[in-house]
Order: structure tokens, then C-alpha cells, then sequence
């Protein structure tokens, strides 16, 4: 499969611990972007990639969110300190120069955290 | 600030009947336009754009949006719904400074046998 994937797909934390994701774009593709799904809204965008130069921040990543993209690969989404707020479906997508102009954005199948 | 607004949480329409998903933007300029479908345990996947030029676009799986800029919307038509068709329907505006998409908070389409 030559898709989107992130891991864990699922992750149970206690509150105040560190979680980090780890998403492995289309090979081919420059752009990477994080995004946040809670229950019964649409994806919030978070942060994005082109290559490994981070050009975008939403303000929802509070000082306790980091993303990284070493030599412009893959991607980690670390956070600390969790809180119950955090619990969500967290969503990486990639695109190409050209699709991420047009929009067409590639979905993983999302990370899932629950912050007890 | 750029948003996306779609009134219907559910939708409930029989296999076989039309279907019609409302969305509204608000943007000043004119707008990039999306649709993506979200289906159990699968990822978003795009069904259609807009950009400029004809106003009635089409996509995958028989979808099709029609832009009206004089109403802000860009409501999706499918003519004859099929089960498969059930899942979670976004709507996406992408501001023409950034990549990023800015999402509604979708639309779940049940499909009655």
C-alpha cells in the first residue's frame, strides 16, 4: 500500500504524558499537513510541511504541540502534557506541488487519542 | 476570516432516491471549493473541486456540485443514491494565500434500503 499511514492508530494515555505520532507520507509528495478531528466536526487544520520547512501554524497548536518533518519525510506530532481536551482523532495528509494546489489532499487513516 | 458552513448534520435518503448536501462559504475573493468523503474507517477522500470556469463540476462516484456565487454555496447532487454512498460528507474552501483547507463540520448521509 502506497498510502498515507500514521501509528499507533490508537493510543490511551493518563493525562499529563507525552504522545507522539508518527506519519509516513506518499513518497513522492513535498507537502505534509496535520490536522485535528473531534467528534462531529471536520478536520481543524494544525500545522504544515513543505519539505522539512514547517510554513504554517494553526493558533490551536498551543506551546505543548510540536511537529517535525527531518529531511522532509516523514512526520512526528508530539504532545506534551496531555490534557482530556487533547483527545481526538489526530489526521496527516500529503500532496504533491501540483495536487496541493488543487486541494487534493491524501488522507492516512488518522491516529486516534483518548487522554483519560 | 474564511469559513464553511453546512446546515445539515444527518440526512437520511432512500437508496435509489436524488441527493442534495448544502454548503455555504464565506470568503471575500473567489473561492477554491471542495468536497471530501469520509466512510468508516478509511481516510478522506476528495469527490470534487472547483476552481473557476463552469460552474457545475463533476467527480468520482457520480457526485456533482453546483457553484452559485450569488448564494455562497456549493451544494452536492448525487441523481440516485446507492448504500455504498453512506458516510460523512465535508465541504472545503482553501484561502488562495495558504495550502491549507479549511473544513465544515460535515454532513452524515444514512442511506435507507
Amino acid at each position: 500500500d502506497t498510502g498515507v499511514s500514521q501509528d499507533p492508530r490508537h493510543k490511551i494515555t493518563k493525562r499529563g504524558q507525552n504522545v507522539t505520532f508518527r506519519c509516513d507520507p506518499i513518497s513522492e509528495h513535498n507537502r505534509l499537513y496535520w490536522y485535528r478531528q473531534t467528534l462531529g466536526q471536520g478536520p481543524e487544520f494544525l500545522t504544515y510541511f513543505q519539505n522539512e520547512a514547517q510554513l504554517e501554524k494553526s493558533r490551536l497548536l498551543s506551546d505543548r504541540f510540536s511537529a517535525e518533518r527531518p529531511k522532509g519525510s516523514f512526520s512526528t506530532l508530539e504532545i506534551q502534557r496531555t490534557e482530556q481536551g487533547d483527545s481526538a482523532m489526530y489526521l496527516c495528509a500529503s500532496s504533491s506541488g501540483t495536487s496541493g494546489y488543487t486541494g487534493e489532499l491524501f488522507f492516512g487513516e488518522g491516529s486516534r487519542l483518548t487522554v483519560l | 476570516a474564511q469559513s464553511v458552513t453546512q446546515p445539515d448534520i444527518h440526512i437520511t435518503v432512500s437508496e435509489g432516491a436524488s441527493l442534495e448536501l448544502r454548503c455555504n462559504y464565506s470568503y471575500g475573493a473567489t473561492p477554491y471549493l471542495f468536497w471530501y468523503v469520509q466512510s468508516p474507517g478509511q481516510g478522506l477522500q476528495l469527490l470534487l473541486k472547483y476552481f473557476s470556469g463552469d460552474t457545475l463540476v463533476q467527480g468520482i462516484k457520480g457526485f456533482e456540485a453546483e457553484f452559485k456565487r450569488s448564494q455562497s454555496s456549493f451544494n452536492l447532487r448525487k441523481p440516485s443514491v446507492h448504500w455504498s454512498d453512506a458516510a460523512e460528507y465535508f465541504c472545503a474552501v482553501r484561502p488562495e494565500s495558504s495550502y491549507k483547507l479549511i473544513f465544515g463540520s460535515g454532513t452524515r448521509l444514512l442511506v435507507r434500503p
